[in-house]
Protein backbone atom coordinates (compact mmCIF):
# COMPACT_ATOMS: atom_id res chain seq x y z
CA UNK A 1 0.00 0.00 0.00
CA UNK A 2 1.57 3.53 -0.88
CA UNK A 3 2.41 5.29 2.00
CA UNK A 4 3.06 9.00 2.41
CA UNK A 5 4.97 10.49 6.02
CA UNK A 6 5.32 13.96 6.65
CA UNK A 7 7.39 15.73 9.28
CA UNK A 8 7.06 17.64 12.06
CA UNK A 9 2.93 17.31 12.13
CA UNK A 10 3.17 20.46 13.83
CA UNK A 11 5.86 23.49 13.72
CA UNK A 12 5.61 26.86 15.65
CA UNK A 13 7.68 30.19 14.42
CA UNK A 14 8.62 33.50 14.48
CA UNK A 15 7.76 35.74 11.60
CA UNK A 16 11.41 36.02 9.60
CA UNK A 17 11.86 32.68 10.75
CA UNK A 18 13.33 29.79 7.92
CA UNK A 19 11.32 26.28 8.14
CA UNK A 20 12.32 22.84 6.20
CA UNK A 21 9.04 20.47 5.98
CA UNK A 22 10.12 16.87 5.19
CA UNK A 23 7.97 14.12 3.22
CA UNK A 24 8.92 10.85 2.77
CA UNK A 25 7.21 7.91 0.72
CA UNK A 26 6.96 4.45 -0.25
CA UNK A 27 4.79 3.95 -2.96
CA UNK A 28 4.88 1.59 -6.25
CA UNK A 29 4.71 3.04 -10.05
CA UNK A 30 5.40 6.87 -8.82
CA UNK A 31 4.96 9.89 -11.35
CA UNK A 32 5.27 12.69 -9.11
CA UNK A 33 5.68 14.75 -5.76
CA UNK A 34 3.24 17.64 -5.23
CA UNK A 35 3.21 20.34 -2.72
CA UNK A 36 -0.09 21.52 -1.50
CA UNK A 37 -0.80 24.39 0.90
CA UNK A 38 -4.43 24.07 2.81
CA UNK A 39 -5.76 27.26 5.01
CA UNK A 40 -9.11 26.85 5.09
CA UNK A 41 -10.83 25.29 2.40
CA UNK A 42 -9.39 24.29 -1.13
CA UNK A 43 -5.71 22.85 -0.87
CA UNK A 44 -4.08 24.96 -3.39
CA UNK A 45 -1.37 23.83 -5.71
CA UNK A 46 2.77 24.66 -4.38
CA UNK A 47 4.86 22.69 -6.52
CA UNK A 48 4.81 19.26 -8.66
CA UNK A 49 7.97 17.43 -8.96
CA UNK A 50 8.68 15.06 -11.24
CA UNK A 51 12.60 14.28 -11.24
CA UNK A 52 15.29 14.59 -9.00
CA UNK A 53 17.64 17.14 -7.93
CA UNK A 54 15.76 19.99 -9.39
CA UNK A 55 14.74 22.88 -7.54
CA UNK A 56 11.30 24.16 -7.64
CA UNK A 57 11.15 28.06 -6.56
CA UNK A 58 8.22 30.26 -6.43
CA UNK A 59 9.14 33.45 -4.22
CA UNK A 60 10.48 32.19 -1.00
CA UNK A 61 9.21 28.67 -1.16
CA UNK A 62 11.58 25.92 -2.84
CA UNK A 63 11.47 22.32 -2.82
CA UNK A 64 13.56 19.56 -4.01
CA UNK A 65 12.84 15.63 -4.74
CA UNK A 66 15.21 12.85 -4.08
CA UNK A 67 13.81 9.96 -5.71
CA UNK A 68 16.75 7.84 -4.62
CA UNK A 69 16.40 8.24 -1.06
CA UNK A 70 12.66 8.63 -1.59
CA UNK A 71 11.48 11.97 0.16
CA UNK A 72 11.15 15.61 -0.62
CA UNK A 73 11.63 18.94 1.61
CA UNK A 74 9.93 22.46 0.84
CA UNK A 75 11.82 25.55 2.19
CA UNK A 76 10.10 28.07 3.30
CA UNK A 77 12.38 31.24 3.97
CA UNK A 78 11.32 34.96 5.44
CA UNK A 79 8.27 33.58 6.77
CA UNK A 80 5.32 35.73 7.12
CA UNK A 81 2.17 35.45 8.80
CA UNK A 82 -0.17 34.61 6.31
CA UNK A 83 2.17 31.50 5.39
CA UNK A 84 0.16 29.84 8.34
CA UNK A 85 -1.94 26.84 7.05
CA UNK A 86 -1.23 23.13 6.55
CA UNK A 87 0.89 21.99 4.15
CA UNK A 88 0.44 18.37 2.33
CA UNK A 89 2.65 16.35 0.52
CA UNK A 90 1.22 13.70 -2.03
CA UNK A 91 2.11 11.50 -4.12
CA UNK A 92 1.14 10.43 -7.01
CA UNK A 93 0.99 7.64 -8.83
CA UNK A 94 -0.16 5.08 -11.14
CA UNK A 95 -2.78 2.19 -11.07
CA UNK A 96 -1.46 -0.84 -10.37
CA UNK A 97 -3.32 -2.12 -13.65
CA UNK A 98 -1.72 0.30 -15.91
CA UNK A 99 -3.31 2.77 -17.99
CA UNK A 100 -3.48 6.30 -17.88
CA UNK A 101 -5.24 6.23 -14.60
CA UNK A 102 -3.73 8.40 -11.63
CA UNK A 103 -4.01 8.75 -8.16
CA UNK A 104 -2.70 11.22 -4.98
CA UNK A 105 -1.68 9.34 -2.20
CA UNK A 106 -0.96 12.46 0.76
CA UNK A 107 0.57 12.32 3.98
CA UNK A 108 -1.18 14.04 7.25
CA UNK A 109 0.05 17.33 6.79
CA UNK A 110 2.21 19.79 8.51
CA UNK A 111 0.41 22.78 10.14
CA UNK A 112 2.52 25.56 10.25
CA UNK A 113 1.99 28.57 12.20
CA UNK A 114 3.91 31.69 12.02
CA UNK A 115 3.75 34.23 14.97
CA UNK A 116 4.08 37.71 14.31
CA UNK B 1 -12.09 30.39 -15.94
CA UNK B 2 -13.82 28.66 -13.56
CA UNK B 3 -12.28 26.80 -11.03
CA UNK B 4 -13.58 23.66 -9.52
CA UNK B 5 -16.86 24.24 -7.85
CA UNK B 6 -18.73 21.87 -5.17
CA UNK B 7 -21.65 22.17 -3.69
CA UNK B 8 -23.70 22.17 -1.01
CA UNK B 9 -20.81 24.00 1.38
CA UNK B 10 -22.13 22.36 4.44
CA UNK B 11 -24.71 19.41 5.30
CA UNK B 12 -26.24 18.15 8.50
CA UNK B 13 -26.82 14.79 8.34
CA UNK B 14 -28.31 11.81 10.69
CA UNK B 15 -27.36 8.25 10.96
CA UNK B 16 -28.85 6.13 7.97
CA UNK B 17 -29.28 8.75 5.70
CA UNK B 18 -28.13 9.36 2.69
CA UNK B 19 -26.19 12.32 1.27
CA UNK B 20 -25.20 13.28 -2.53
CA UNK B 21 -22.55 16.01 -3.01
CA UNK B 22 -21.54 17.27 -6.26
CA UNK B 23 -18.81 18.94 -8.33
CA UNK B 24 -18.21 20.52 -11.17
CA UNK B 25 -14.75 20.42 -12.49
CA UNK B 26 -12.52 23.38 -13.78
CA UNK B 27 -12.80 24.16 -17.40
CA UNK B 28 -11.38 21.79 -19.73
CA UNK B 29 -10.49 19.03 -17.37
CA UNK B 30 -12.57 15.27 -17.60
CA UNK B 31 -11.08 13.38 -14.66
CA UNK B 32 -12.79 14.08 -11.35
CA UNK B 33 -10.78 12.50 -8.06
CA UNK B 34 -12.88 12.52 -4.66
CA UNK B 35 -10.90 12.76 -1.36
CA UNK B 36 -12.50 12.50 2.29
CA UNK B 37 -10.58 14.17 4.32
CA UNK B 38 -11.44 14.07 8.25
CA UNK B 39 -10.09 16.37 11.03
CA UNK B 40 -6.62 16.89 11.67
CA UNK B 41 -5.32 14.09 8.77
CA UNK B 42 -4.67 14.39 5.07
CA UNK B 43 -7.03 13.69 2.20
CA UNK B 44 -7.96 10.04 2.05
CA UNK B 45 -8.80 8.88 -2.17
CA UNK B 46 -12.24 7.43 -2.70
CA UNK B 47 -12.83 7.40 -5.83
CA UNK B 48 -11.73 8.43 -9.58
CA UNK B 49 -13.79 8.76 -12.43
CA UNK B 50 -12.97 9.57 -16.29
CA UNK B 51 -15.04 8.95 -19.17
CA UNK B 52 -18.07 8.30 -17.13
CA UNK B 53 -16.58 5.06 -15.82
CA UNK B 54 -15.23 4.81 -12.10
CA UNK B 55 -11.34 4.01 -13.03
CA UNK B 56 -10.20 3.47 -9.60
CA UNK B 57 -11.33 3.03 -6.23
CA UNK B 58 -9.40 3.68 -2.92
CA UNK B 59 -10.33 1.72 0.74
CA UNK B 60 -13.74 2.79 0.94
CA UNK B 61 -16.73 0.41 1.31
CA UNK B 62 -19.78 0.14 -1.42
CA UNK B 63 -22.01 2.57 0.56
CA UNK B 64 -19.77 5.38 -1.20
CA UNK B 65 -20.47 5.10 -4.84
CA UNK B 66 -20.33 7.51 -7.76
CA UNK B 67 -21.88 9.32 -11.17
CA UNK B 68 -20.20 11.25 -14.01
CA UNK B 69 -21.92 12.50 -16.71
CA UNK B 70 -21.52 13.56 -19.58
CA UNK B 71 -20.29 17.46 -18.80
CA UNK B 72 -17.84 15.83 -16.53
CA UNK B 73 -19.63 17.23 -13.40
CA UNK B 74 -19.99 13.99 -10.94
CA UNK B 75 -22.01 13.25 -7.90
CA UNK B 76 -20.69 11.64 -5.06
CA UNK B 77 -23.50 9.49 -3.15
CA UNK B 78 -22.93 7.51 0.72
CA UNK B 79 -25.55 5.64 1.88
CA UNK B 80 -26.58 4.44 5.91
CA UNK B 81 -24.38 7.29 6.58
CA UNK B 82 -22.36 6.64 9.65
CA UNK B 83 -21.02 9.28 12.54
CA UNK B 84 -17.70 8.42 11.37
CA UNK B 85 -18.39 9.49 8.13
CA UNK B 86 -18.42 13.14 9.15
CA UNK B 87 -14.86 15.16 7.24
CA UNK B 88 -14.36 17.78 4.82
CA UNK B 89 -15.16 16.20 0.80
CA UNK B 90 -13.18 17.13 -1.51
CA UNK B 91 -13.07 17.19 -5.64
CA UNK B 92 -10.66 17.46 -7.52
CA UNK B 93 -10.08 17.52 -11.53
CA UNK B 94 -7.60 17.18 -13.80
CA UNK B 95 -7.03 16.31 -17.90
CA UNK B 96 -6.09 12.67 -18.35
CA UNK B 97 -2.88 11.54 -19.62
CA UNK B 98 -1.62 14.86 -18.59
CA UNK B 99 1.25 15.03 -16.14
CA UNK B 100 -0.67 18.75 -14.28
CA UNK B 101 -1.59 18.95 -10.79
CA UNK B 102 -5.17 17.71 -9.97
CA UNK B 103 -7.36 21.26 -8.25
CA UNK B 104 -9.18 20.53 -5.85
CA UNK B 105 -12.87 22.36 -5.18
CA UNK B 106 -13.94 24.29 -1.54
CA UNK B 107 -15.36 21.13 -0.60
CA UNK B 108 -18.24 19.83 1.43
CA UNK B 109 -18.51 19.84 5.37
CA UNK B 110 -20.63 17.16 5.83
CA UNK B 111 -22.02 16.84 9.56
CA UNK B 112 -23.50 13.69 10.66
CA UNK B 113 -25.46 13.48 14.05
Amino acid sequence: EDKVVQSPLSLVVHEGDTVTLNCSYEVTNFRSLLWYKQEKKAPTFLFMLTSSGIEKKSGRLSSILDKKELFSILNITATQTGDSAIYLCAVEARHPQGGSNYKLTFGKGTLLTVNP
Amino acid sequence: DAGVTQSPTHLIKTRGQQVTLRCSPKSGHDTVSWYQQALGQGPQFIFQYYEEEERQRGNFPDRFSGHQFPNYSSELNVNALLLGDSALYLCASSLANRPQPQHFGDGTRLSIL
